[in-house]
Formats: structure tokens, C-alpha cells, sequence
């Protein structure tokens, strides 16, 4: 099946500082990345669609100059968490569509970012 | 507000029984109804899909049920077993081909 990588897979950082999350797909060609936003025992929340080479698309609610998205290249997608604050701490999941499936999402294992 | 609804929040499940999961929805433009396995710290991973076309998919041990006139599917795992412990999601796409999920069930199935 396909594969979806994050780096890191954990980050720690102060308040105020900002934050990168990169998200690849691994072995085919992803034109279509989404990001998520997880709370212990919670749900997904859909933040953003990210489409190469175009500017993400956010969910109502998400704000786009905290999260920063970037899909410059058709196997990488970053989420930038700009200016962090605790209540940005989160489990942060990206997917990407591939072609050959192209109903389906596969998605990364995640990132766990804490805010002190 | 919630655009896929799951239940039950939590199931406990004895060896080699019948676990049922339920999801409804309420935007009839959703055409792709997948679920998703999530054990804790890792990403969902794709258990098993389907379209509104078709009532019924089975793979394996799994079984989506669709009821397209209720706007309701549902999840069932035959032989449940210990490993099946985790917590699964439905999910609804949309037109972009975005994903809203279920609010999650957390499932443990004990010897």
C-alpha cells in the first residue's frame, strides 16, 4: 500500500517559537495532501487541503496565518504552526491521495508537538 | 458541527464475537464511505471502503453495511479478536475529496 511519512514524530518547543511538519509521500506521486488535527481520544479535524503547486485550502474556522501550509513539490507538504502557544499542542496527521486510488487518504503516523 | 456521527463511543467485546459500529450522515452529496483503524500515537490506517452504490462489501473479516435511504452504514467485525483492540473511525468525502470523520469508537475485545 502506499506510504506517508512525518518528520518529526515528536517536537517540543517553547512559546512563541514556530514550528515545521513535513509530510511525504513515499512511494507515488501525491497532487492532493490533507492535514488533520487530533486531540487525545478525540476525532480528526480537517484543516486544510493541500493541493501542489496552489494554495491550501482551510476549513472554516482554521486559521491561515497561524497554520502555514506548503505543497511545493508533488511528495512533500509542510504545516508551519507559527508563533506556538500551548493550546497548539496537538497530534497533527497529514494524508495524501494517490493517483492510482484516488478515493482513498493514506495517512502519516503523526506528529506530536507539545507546547511549554 | 458534526457532519458524521458514530456510535457506540466505546465497545468491549468478548473473543471471537460480533463487534457493530454505526455511522450516519446527513449530506447526501457524501460518495465515499471509508473506515479507518487507529491504534494510540499512530496514524488511521484503511480497513475497508465503500461507495453508496452498493448495500453491502465484505473483506476478510470485515463487513460495511450501507444503507443509502437511512444515511447510515456501518462497521462489522466477524471473530473479533484481541489485536482488533483500537479505536475505528467512519469517514464521509466530500466533493474536494476531503475527509470528515466519525468521532471515533474505542473497541477492546477481551480473551
Amino acid at each position: 500500500g502506499a506510504v506517508v511519512s512525518q518528520h518529526p514524530s515528536r517536537v517540543i518547543c517553547k512559546s512563541g517559537t514556530s514550528v515545521k511538519i513535513e509530510c511525504r509521500s513515499l512511494d507515488f506521486q501525491a497532487t492532493t495532501m490533507f492535514w488533520y488535527r487530533q486531540f487525545p481520544k478525540k476525532s480528526l479535524m480537517l484543516m486544510a487541503t493541500s493541493n501542489e503547486g496552489s494554495k491550501a485550502t482551510y476549513e472554516q474556522g482554521v486559521e491561515k496565518d497561524k497554520f502555514l501550509i506548503n505543497h511545493a513539490s508533488l511528495t512533500l507538504s509542510t504545516l508551519t504552526v507559527t508563533s506556538a502557544h500551548p493550546e497548539d499542542s496537538s497530534f497533527y496527521i497529514c494524508s495524501a491521495r494517490d493517483p492510482r486510488a484516488p478515493d482513498t487518504q493514506y495517512f502519516g503516523p503523526g506528529t506530536r508537538l507539545t507546547v511549554l | 458541527q458534526q457532519q458524521v456521527k458514530q456510535s457506540p463511543q466505546s465497545l468491549i467485546v468478548q473473543k471471537g464475537g460480533i463487534s457493530i459500529i454505526n455511522c450516519a450522515y446527513e449530506n447526501t452529496a457524501f460518495d465515499y464511505f471509508p473506515w479507518y483503524q487507529q491504534f494510540p500515537g499512530k496514524g488511521p490506517a484503511l480497513l475497508i471502503a465503500i461507495r453508496p452504490d452498493v448495500s453491502e462489501k465484505k473483506e476478510g473479516r470485515f463487513t460495511i453495511s450501507f444503507n443509502k435511504s437511512a444515511k447510515q452504514f456501518s462497521l462489522h467485525i466477524m471473530d473479533s479478536q484481541p489485536g482488533d483492540s483500537a479505536t475505528y473511525f467512519c469517514a464521509a468525502s466530500g466533493a474536494r475529496g476531503q475527509f470528515y470523520f466519525g468521532t471515533g469508537t474505542s473497541l477492546t475485545v477481551i480473551p
